[in-house]
């Protein structure tokens, strides 16, 4: 089985904090991806990744970073957190191409005071 | 850009009942169609999924869909839901080389 795990289930940061969420996946998958789930909106991709040191926007990217220094690990950069960026968090992975089935960690849920 | 419209944004069945959940999206092209759920507390995880073939997809625990090209649609049945299947439903699609985009879901509560 796939396993994607993410760092934290739960944060608590300010505003204007630097917030790091880390995500891992075990099954050698090439694509990686970083949502945010909020309700009444589904999910919205923020970035995604094909390749190492390789990152393309998504659908809302403004106030996120992110960084792919190896394969296995996506990290999502919040740069100067802001409250509208309360939300919960999925990383998802995909083995070859952005198309396929994508199996997600179980969520990082993070609240800016 | 391709979007993906479910219609339902909070359903209430009894244990027994019928389900169909819509969803319709705009891609005109070769489309993969997933469905996915997300249990109270745990992770997003794959319902079915459509990439070609039978039109008709079954899924885990009971679940299928119906893919239907000229109508733009996936839509998700269950002939006789379980409290256990209380939980958020999302579909999505790919169409193309394009990357996948999600519903805004749809809350399932099913009353014992």
């Amino acid at each position: 089985d796939v396993k994607v795990t993410q760092s934290s289930r739960y944060l608590v940061k300010r505003t204007g904090e630097k917030v790091f969420l880390e995500c891992v996946q075990d099954m050698d998958h090439e694509n990686m991806f970083w949502y945010r789930q909020d309700p009444g909106l589904g999910l919205r991709l923020i970035y995604f990744s094909y390749d190492v040191k390789m990152k393309e926007k998504g659908d809302i990217p403004e106030g996120y970073s992110v960084s792919r220094e190896k394969k296995e690990r996506f990290s999502l950069i919040l740069e100067s957190a802001s409250t509208n960026q309360t939300s919960m968090y999925l990383c998802a992975s995909t083995l070859r191409r952005n198309q396929e089935t994508q199996y997600f960690g179980p969520g990082t849920r993070l609240l800016v005071l | 850009a391709q979007s993906v419209s479910q219609h339902n944004h909070h359903v209430i069945l009894s244990e027994a009942a019928s389900l169909e959940l819509g969803c319709n999206y705009s891609y005109g092209g070769t489309v993969n169609l997933f469905w996915y759920v997300q249990y109270p507390g745990q992770h997003l995880q794959l319902l079915l999924k459509y990439f070609s073939g039978d039109p008709l997809v079954k899924g885990i625990k009971g679940f299928e869909a119906e893919f239907i090209k000229s109508k733009f649609s996936f839509n998700l049945r269950k002939p006789s839901v379980q409290w256990s299947d209380t939980a958020e439903y999302f579909c999505a699609a790919a169409g193309g080389y394009q990357k996948v985009t999600f519903g805004t879901g749809t809350k399932l509560q099913v009353i014992p």
